[in-house]
C-alpha cells in the first residue's frame, strides 16, 4: 500500500492563479480531510468527506472547493489563489472500523503564493 | 466547542533528560478519541498514540509515556532520556465522534533536544 500520496510536493502560484492538488488513498477509506498548515501553527480542517459524493466544509473553507467521486480520490481546488493561501497542505484518510480514528496523512504539499 | 490546547510553545532541554508536553482539552462529548503526533523537521506528520475516552490506562511504549486524566482533562507526553532525533513539534488532536472524525489539533510545541 501507498498509503495517502499528494501531488504536487511543492508549488508556487501567482496571485489568481488557479490550481488542483491531487490526493489518493489506496487504503479503501471512506473518510478523507484536507488540512491546512501555517508557519508555526497547528493544522486546520478545509474540507472533509465521509464518501464519495459527499463533503462538507470544515473550519476554514473559503476559498477552496473539493469534490470525491470516487473512493479513492479527494482533490481540493484553489480558484484565485491569493497570498493568505501560502501554506502547507495535508491530506488524510480514515475509517470507522472497530472505532478507530486514526488519520493517516499525506506526505504535505507546499504552497506559496506571490 | 471543542478546543485543544498546548499551553507550551517551545521547549528545550539537553539530551539525556525528561520531558513533558502538556495537552489541555476541551470537548462536551463523553465519547472521544485523543492523539499524539510527532512532525520532524522533513514536515511529514508521524502518528504516535491514539487513546480513547473510556480507556484511562497510561502507556508506556519505549522512552515515550501518557498520561491521560479525564478529571483534568489533560493529556500529557513524556520522553525520558531525550535524544536529538526527538527534536521536532509534537501536535495533540482530538477527536469527535459525530460520524465525521475530524480532528481538532493543538497549537504545537516545539522541542529542540541539544547535544
Amino acid at each position: 500500500n501507498a498509503g495517502v500520496t499528494q501531488t504536487p510536493k511543492f508549488r508556487i502560484l501567482k496571485i489568481g492563479q488557479s490550481m488542483t492538488l491531487q490526493c489518493t488513498q489506496d487504503m479503501n477509506h471512506n473518510y478523507m480531510y484536507w488540512y491546512r498548515q501555517d508557519p508555526g501553527m497547528g493544522l486546520k480542517l478545509i474540507y472533509y468527506s465521509v464518501g464519495a459524493g459527499i463533503t462538507d466544509k470544515g473550519e476554514v473553507p473559503n476559498g477552496y472547493n473539493v469534490s470525491r467521486s470516487t473512493t479513492e480520490d479527494f482533490p481540493l481546488r484553489l480558484e484565485l489563489a491569493a497570498p493568505s493561501q501560502t501554506s502547507v497542505y495535508f491530506c488524510a484518510s480514515t475509517t470507522r472500523t472497530s472505532g478507530n480514528w486514526g488519520q493517516y496523512f499525506g506526505p504535505g504539499t507546499r504552497l506559496t503564493v506571490l | 466547542a471543542q478546543k485543544v490546547t498546548q499551553a507550551q510553545t517551545e521547549i528545550s532541554v539537553v539530551e539525556k533528560e525528561d520531558v513533558t508536553l502538556d495537552c489541555v482539552y476541551e470537548t462536551r462529548d463523553t465519547t472521544y478519541y485523543l492523539f499524539w503526533y510527532k512532525q520532524p523537521p522533513s514536515g511529514e506528520l508521524v502518528f504516535l498514540i491514539r487513546r480513547n475516552s473510556f480507556d484511562e490506562q497510561n502507556e508506556i511504549s519505549g522512552r515515550y509515556s501518557w498520561n491521560f486524566q479525564k478529571s483534568t482533562s489533560s493529556f500529557n507526553f513524556t520522553i525520558t532520556a531525550s535524544q536529538v532525533v526527538d527534536s521536532a513539534v509534537y501536535f495533540c488532536a482530538l477527536s469527535e465522534t459525530s460520524n465525521t472524525g475530524k480532528l481538532i489539533f493543538g497549537q504545537g510545541t516545539t522541542l529542540q533536544v541539544k547535544p
